[in-house]
């Protein structure tokens, strides 16, 4: 299995900050074949199912605000938002799909 | 626009098996994408619990895969899972889901029910 492990567990920005989000898998995610990184990140607010915000490690889903980003490849991926916004207070999960699929455990975000 | 509900009993008994379906709308289960069921216990993180092809193919989280079977029903255009010798442990909301189309995220989600293990 690959594990997935995020960090830190929760952090707390002020608006309009920068928030980072650290995920580090067991094994590379990297696909040589198609240099790839089987890599996705989610939103997930109190009540609702988790949203797709990003793919491929650095691909934004369609309808995304472009102050998330994502980056990394191989083993190590970090989840960006630019500039915290009150609507991102959320928890926020990194999966992997190289090998069937594990998330992390997830990372609280809140407003300090 | 892909959508999914899932239904099935709010209760279930310990050591008894769990039963959930989840019906597609908006596309076709004989679509080229896996369909997959997530669980989510009380203040917990997210766990992946399997996968299935419309072909009948599937991928087990090797935790409960001794206990856990996910079937398609394409006439009805849903799938389904039935977990097994369930304990206070299996507690949580059930999601289903499916990928995109161009990578193995999951993009569909349904809304999630809860199913609590008690007796």
């Amino acid at each position: 299995d690959i594990v997935m492990t995020q960090s830190p567990d929760s952090l707390a920005v002020s608006l309009g900050e920068r928030a980072t989000i650290n995920c580090k898998s067991s094994q590379s995610v990297l696909y040589s074949s198609n240099n790839k990184n089987y890599l996705a990140w989610y939103q997930q607010k109190p009540g609702q199912p988790p949203k797709l915000l990003i793919y491929w490690a650095s691909t934004r889903e369609s309808g995304v605000p472009d102050r998330f980003s994502g980056s990394g490849s191989g083993t190590d991926f970090t989840l960006t938002i630019s500039s915290l916004q009150a609507e991102d207070v959320a928890v926020y999960y990194c999966q992997q799909y190289y090998n069937t699929r594990t998330f992390g455990q997830g990372t609280k975000v809140e407003v300090k | 626009q892909v959508q999914l509900q899932e239904s099935g009993p709010g209760l279930v008994k310990p050591s008894g098996t769990l039963s959930l379906t989840c019906a597609v709308s908006g596309g076709s289960i004989s679509s080229t994408n896996w369909w997959t069921w997530v669980r989510q216990p009380p203040g917990k993180g997210l766990e992946w619990i399997g996968e299935i092809w419309h072909s009948g193919s599937t991928n087990y989280n090797p935790s409960l895969k001794s206990r856990v079977t996910i079937s398609v029903d394409k006439s009805k255009n849903q799938f389904s899972l039935k977990l097994s010798s369930v304990t206070a442990a299996d507690t949580a909301v059930y999601y289903c889901a499916r990928d995109t189309d161009v990578s193995g995220a999951f993009a569909y989600w349904g809304q999630g029910t809860l199913v609590t293990v008690s007796s």
